[in-house]
C-alpha cells in the first residue's frame, strides 16, 4: 500500500490566499519530500525535510514535519495562478531509502 | 528543464504490439526508476536499477521488463501490450551520495494508450 496519503485530494483557492496540504505516512522515515506536477508533465522536486528537522522554508514554501504523528504539511503562501498543479509527498523509509514512495497527491487550483 | 529524456511522449498502439519506452539521462546518475501513474494521479514504482546490469522489481507488479546496459539508458519494454497497460510512465534518476542525492529528477513522461 502507498506510504503517503495527501489531504485534501483537491483544493481550490483564490490568488493571494495561502494553500495548505497535508501528508500522512506509516513507517519510520529518513526524509520526506514534496514534489509538484504540472498537468501532463513529470514531477519536479520542491523541498526535502529530514527526519530530525521540524520545519523548513524555501521561498513561499514552508514544510513542517511531525514524526510523532507521522505527518507533514506543505504551506504555499500568497498563491499565484501559476501554482496550479498537483502536489505529492514522497517518503524514504528507514532501511528502504533507495525507493521513494509517493502519495496520491493534492490537486491545487489557484483562481485568478 | 531536467536532463532526463523520455520518448515517445505519446503513443497509441493496438493490442498485442511490442513497445519500448526510452529513458536517457545525461547526469551520470547510478540509480534509475520507472513509475506508473494512474489517471487518479497515484504513482506506483514498477522497476528500479542501482547501476549497470542491476534491475529490480518495484512495489507494483508489472508485465513490463527493463534493462540497464549503459548508465545513461534505462528502457522499458512491453512484449504484448494490452488495454490495461494504458497509463503514464514516468522515468526518474538519482545521483551519487552528496547534496541532492536523495532527490529524484523526472522525465516528462510517456503516455501510452493501448486500444
Amino acid at each position: 500500500s502507498q506510504q503517503g496519503e495527501e489531504d485534501p485530494q483537491a483544493l481550490s483557492i483564490q490568488e493571494g490566499e495561502n494553500a495548505t496540504m497535508n501528508c500522512s505516512y506509516k513507517t519510520s522515515i529518513n526524509n520526506l519530500q514534496w514534489y509538484r506536477q504540472n498537468s501532463g508533465r513529470g514531477l519536479v522536486h520542491l523541498i526535502l525535510i529530514r527526519s530530525n528537522e521540524r520545519e523548513k522554508h524555501s521561498g513561499r514554501l514552508r514544510v513542517t514535519l511531525d514524526t510523532s504523528k507521522k505527518s507533514s504539511s506543505l504551506l504555499i503562501t500568497a498563491s499565484r495562478a501559476a501554482d496550479t498543479a498537483s502536489y505529492f509527498c514522497a517518503t524514504a523509509s528507514v532501511g528502504g531509502s533507495e525507493k521513494l514512495v509517493f502519495g496520491k497527491g493534492t490537486k491545487l487550483t489557484v483562481n485568478p | 528543464e531536467a536532463d532526463i529524456y523520455q520518448t515517445p511522449r505519446y503513443l497509441v498502439i493496438g493490442t498485442g504490439k511490442k513497445i519500448t519506452l526510452e529513458c536517457s539521462q545525461t547526469m551520470g546518475h547510478d540509480k534509475m526508476y520507472w513509475y506508473q501513474q494512474d489517471p487518479g494521479m497515484e504513482l506506483h514504482l514498477i522497476h528500479y536499477s542501482y547501476g549497470v546490469n542491476s534491475t529490480e522489481k518495484g512495489d507494483l507488479s508489472s508485465e513490463s521488463t527493463v534493462s540497464r546496459i549503459r548508465t545513461e539508458h534505462f528502457p522499458l519494454t512491453l512484449e504484448s501490450a494490452r488495454p490495461s497497460h494504458t497509463s503514464q510512465y514516468l522515468c526518474a534518476s538519482r545521483g551519487a551520495p552528496g547534496a541532492g542525492a536523495n532527490v529524484l529528477t523526472f522525465g516528462a513522461g510517456s503516455r501510452l494508450t493501448v486500444l
